[in-house]
């Protein structure tokens, strides 16, 4: 099993739309998690992190579900600038490893 | 704070050729990393440094070292550029687990 794991997409979603997609990990000793959001030919930038107990920022929400190992980022009233590739990010184990996952492309549709 | 900068933004190299890709942060940050990213992939880690004077080895070091001088200064050298080597590389900084990256370099070796 991949130590991070994501649909790579792409999700097609009209404007307006809800979409969520999750992230799952390997080690059950994962203690941080981050949404990273990647538009085409630029860098990657911190989105939002993930708590136990969820993450809300406006239209975004971040879940962790430790039981099953995944994270979930969902998206109310998507907008066509939220068309991008979402980078899921799990550090790992006492030395804090840090690994990305390959990322999931989302297009939103006008 | 300008944050992490990169230079170049591009180049192309011949094979065998050498070259530094540096990079440079203003936040204090005692972690760097340097990522490569292929087209359509995700990120890998090349080198990582915790501190002035100290760098370890990622995922996929060979052809690549690093040297880490002073807190701001992490640049990566490639000594025989090879096709393979053709990428996108970023540079990141951190003060925990939180990365921030820089605009990223463009490399092409033919």
């Amino acid at each position: 099993r991949k130590e991070v794991e994501q649909d790579p997409g792409p999700f097609n979603v009209p404007e307006g739309a809800t979409v969520a997609f999750n992230c799952t990990y390997s080690n059950s000793a994962s203690q941080s998690f981050f949404w990273y959001r990647q538009d085409c030919r630029k860098e990657p930038k911190l989105l939002m992190s993930v708590y136990s107990s969820g993450n809300e920022d406006g239209r975004f929400t971040a879940q962790l579900n430790r039981a099953s190992q995944y994270i979930s980022l969902l998206i109310r009233d998507s907008k066509l600038s939220d068309s991008a590739t979402y980078l899921c990010v799990v550090t790992s184990g006492r030395d804090d490893k840090i690994i990305f996952g390959k990322g999931t492309r989302l297009h939103i549709l006008p | 704070n300008t944050g992490v900068t990169q230079t170049p933004k591009f180049r192309i190299l011949k094979i065998g050729q050498s070259m530094t890709l540096q990079c440079t942060q203003d936040m204090n940050h005692n972690y760097m990393y340097w990522y490569r990213q292929d087209p359509g992939m995700g990120l890998k880690l090349i080198y990582y440094s915790v501190g002035a004077g100290i760098t370890d080895k990622g995922e996929v070091p060979n052809g690549y070292n690093v040297s880490r001088s002073t807190t701001e200064d992490f640049p990566l050298r490639l000594e025989l550029a090879a096709p393979s080597q053709t990428s996108v590389y970023f540079c990141a900084s951190s003060y925990s687990v939180e990365q921030y990256f820089g605009p990223g370099t463009r490399l092409t070796v033919t």
